[in-house]
């Protein structure tokens, strides 16, 4: 089934120590955003890509940086994570960037901030 | 910028009593519109969505969401509640130029046995 996957679902790290997280999808979309969830909180986008063009929300804090290395792929490069930045992550890609485009979502990482 | 509004962030419902979410929207011109169900600790997945063709959308798990323009409403609602309809429920509208999704704060379904 073509699908979103996130690894890893849950991700430990330590005040100030960089992290990464991936996500791939086999559905050939050309599009890729990353979203952040705080809990009971609606998600909120920080970026996305449309093939290699990158696109940054005005409000996401330079801390958070991406790679979209090929079209399966992108990554969300945390600099130094701090204990506000504890939440759930959301890839989620769709055809393109039409009004009418669904975006399909993975399973998330949740990040826990030591 | 679109908007939407999900009133009652909670809501209960006993098992086979009918759901009714609620979700209002801002928009001056025609929205898209679409409902997400998101599962304790997991991504979000697709109910249905609005892109103009009807205005009674049928979507999965037994859902359907009537589209009214002179409300700007986009209700969710199924005849019978089933344990497994107990999760978190956003709706979005989708923004007419780029590909921005305005999401709702969500409402959480508690279903009671």
């Amino acid at each position: 089934d073509a699908m979103v996957i996130q690894n890893p679902r849950y991700q430990v790290t330590q005040f100030g120590k960089p992290v990464t997280l991936s996500c791939s999808q086999t559905l050939n979309h050309n599009v890729m955003y990353w979203y952040q969830q705080k809990s009971s909180q609606a998600p909120k986008l920080l970026f996305h890509y449309y093939d290699k063009d990158f696109n940054n929300e005005a409000d996401t804090p330079d801390n958070f940086q991406s790679r979209r290395p090929n079209t399966s792929f992108c990554f969300l490069d945390i600099r130094s994570p701090g204990l506000g930045d504890a939440a759930m992550y959301l890839c989620a890609t769709s055809r393109g960037t039409g009004v009418r485009e669904t975006q399909y979502f993975g399973p998330g990482t949740r990040l826990l901030v030591l | 910028a679109q908007s939407v509004t999900q009133l009652g962030s909670h809501v209960s419902v006993s098992e086979g009593a009918l759901v009714l979410l609620r979700c209002n929207y801002s928009s001056s011109v025609p929205p898209y519109l679409f409902w997400y169900v998101q599962y304790p600790n997991q991504g979000l997945q697709l109910l249905l969505k609005y892109t103009s063709a009807a205005t009674l959308v049928k979507g999965i798990n037994g859902f359907e969401a009537e589209f009214k323009k002179s409300e700007t409403s986009f209700h969710l609602t199924k005849p019978s509640a089933h344990m497994s309809d107990a999760a978190e429920y956003f709706c979005a509208v989708s923004e007419d130029t780029g590909n921005q999704f305005y999401f709702g704060t969500g409402t959480s379904l508690t279903v009671i046995p």
